[in-house]
């Protein structure tokens, strides 16, 4: 079946440490996405990625890095630079305008 | 500004019954609207997709509604059951100047059925 895969589900970090959050997707989109969700708001877009080898930046970048060294991965890592990390983390692909596939997210926890 | 907005913030019914959810947006050049379904802890799941001609969409006992002139949405269900419990996220695609797109999303609305 094809779709895209997210993991851990469940994540905890230490202050001052980098972790790296994995997305897999084997329906062949070209684009794929990470976004970060917090109670009470919208999802907020942290980096895109339309092609292999090249990524944007969303509009809450800070902290955050991607790469994009094959079509199927899109992993994110949260730096020690992200200064408040908890939250749900959802990565999505999706063909051109058709709307998202999305995982079933990562909850990354600050301990 | 693009923007999305979703009313009313939470709902509780009781099973059995219908409930509407509205989503009003300011995006623009519009390109298509879609309504997800999201379970806590879990990813959205796709329930429909409207573009700019279409005025009504179902799927199953969820029906969309797009009114392009007045720029709102409904999403109505029908013969609520407890499965329906989540939040329902409206999410409207802009086309970009460079012929990319962008996604803008309205903060959901948390739908509680009762037994």
């Amino acid at each position: 079946d094809g779709g895209i895969t997210q993991s851990p589900k469940y994540l905890f970090r230490k202050e001052g440490q980098n972790v790296t959050l994995s997305c897999e997707q084997n329906l062949n989109h070209d684009a794929m996405y990470w976004y970060r969700q917090d109670p009470g708001q919208g999802l907020r877009l942290i980096y895109y990625s339309q092609i292999v080898n090249d990524f944007q930046k969303g509009d809450i970048a800070e902290g955050y890095s991607v790469s994009r060294e094959k079509k199927e991965s899109f992993p994110l890592t949260v730096t020690s630079a992200q200064k408040n990390p908890t939250a749900f983390y959802l990565c999505a692909s999706s063909p051109e305008n058709y709307g998202y596939t999305f995982g079933s997210g990562t909850r990354l926890t600050v301990v | 500004k693009n923007q999305v907005e979703q009313s009313p913030q939470s709902l509780i019914i009781l099973e059995g019954k219908n409930c509407t959810l509205q989503c009003n947006y300011t995006v623009s050049p519009f390109s298509n609207l879609r309504w997800y379904k999201q379970d806590t802890g879990r990813g959205p799941v796709s329930l429909t997709i409207m573009t700019f001609s279409e005025n009504t969409k179902s799927n199953g006992r969820y029906t969309a509604t797009l009114d392009a002139d007045t720029k709102q949405s409904s999403l109505h269900i029908t013969a609520s059951q407890l499965s329906d419990s989540a939040s329902y996220i409206c999410v409207v695609s802009a086309i970009k100047d460079e012929g990319t797109y962008k996604y803008i999303f309205g903060t959901g609305t948390r739908l509680k059925v009762l037994a």
